[in-house]
């Protein structure tokens, strides 16, 4: 099947500072990419819908002046959390949009903001 | 807005058993409903979709509109069934994206 990656596959970093984080398909192009987060034992949470070439949109609650999405191009996306504190500490998932209501995942990212 | 219940948490069944996740939804047009599964430290992943009607690893899903209910249903449950296990539903436009339930985790004990 499709491959999606994601890097750095977790991350530690000091509250105030910003964190980028990739997704890549590895073997197909998306033009649409997706950013979940995922809190310890809950459900995906879908943050925002990120096309290449345009601007993301994001789901409601969502701060899009902290979480900068990216998609330069037909197989990468990036989400920035700007200015990170302890409560973005979580894990970020992202997926690529195969075919019509079909995506492939990426492993996930782990952030711990200190 | 559309919803997604998967009414439990946790299921718990033994090896050769029949196992039934639930999963019944809110939308008042028609969706398309997927299941997707995580195992043990590896990323989610398609089970099966309703549109396809096949069956994956067993499993299979039937949708029922007038129940608006995805239920996931395999006969008998195997040792590696033991996963999370998440209802999502898409309702096309909005470039497709995914409404996922809580998941229920299911451990097939042997």
């Amino acid at each position: 099947g499709a491959v999606v990656s994601q890097h750095p596959s977790w991350v530690i970093c000091k509250s105030g500072t910003s964190v980028k984080i990739e997704c890549r398909s590895l073997d197909f192009q998306a033009t649409t990419m997706f950013w979940y987060r995922q809190f310890p034992k809950q459900s995906l949470m879908l943050m925002a819908t990120s096309n290449e070439g345009s601007k993301a949109t994001y789901e409601q609650g969502v701060e899009k002046d902290k979480f900068l999405i990216n998609h330069a191009s037909l197989t990468l996306s990036t989400l920035t959390v700007t200015s990170a504190h302890p409560e973005d500490s979580s894990f970020y998932i992202c997926s690529a949009r195969y075919s019509p209501g079909e995506q492939f995942f990426g492993p996930g990212t782990r952030l711990t903001v200190l | 807005a559309q919803r997604v219940t998967q009414p439990e948490k946790l299921l718990s069944v033994f090896k050769g058993a029949p196992v039934e996740l639930k999963c019944n939804y809110s939308y008042s047009g028609s969706p398309e409903l997927f299941w997707y599964v995580q195992y043990s430290r590896q990323r989610l992943q398609l089970l099966l979709r309703h549109i396809s009607r096949e069956s994956i690893k067993g499993f299979t899903a039937d949708l029922n509109k007038g129940e608006t209910s995805f239920h996931l249903k395999k006969p008998f449950a195997q040792e590696e069934d033991s996963a999370m296990y998440y209802c999502a539903l898409s309702v096309g436009g909005s470039n497709y994206k995914l409404t996922f339930g809580k998941g229920t985790l299911l451990t097939v004990n042997p």
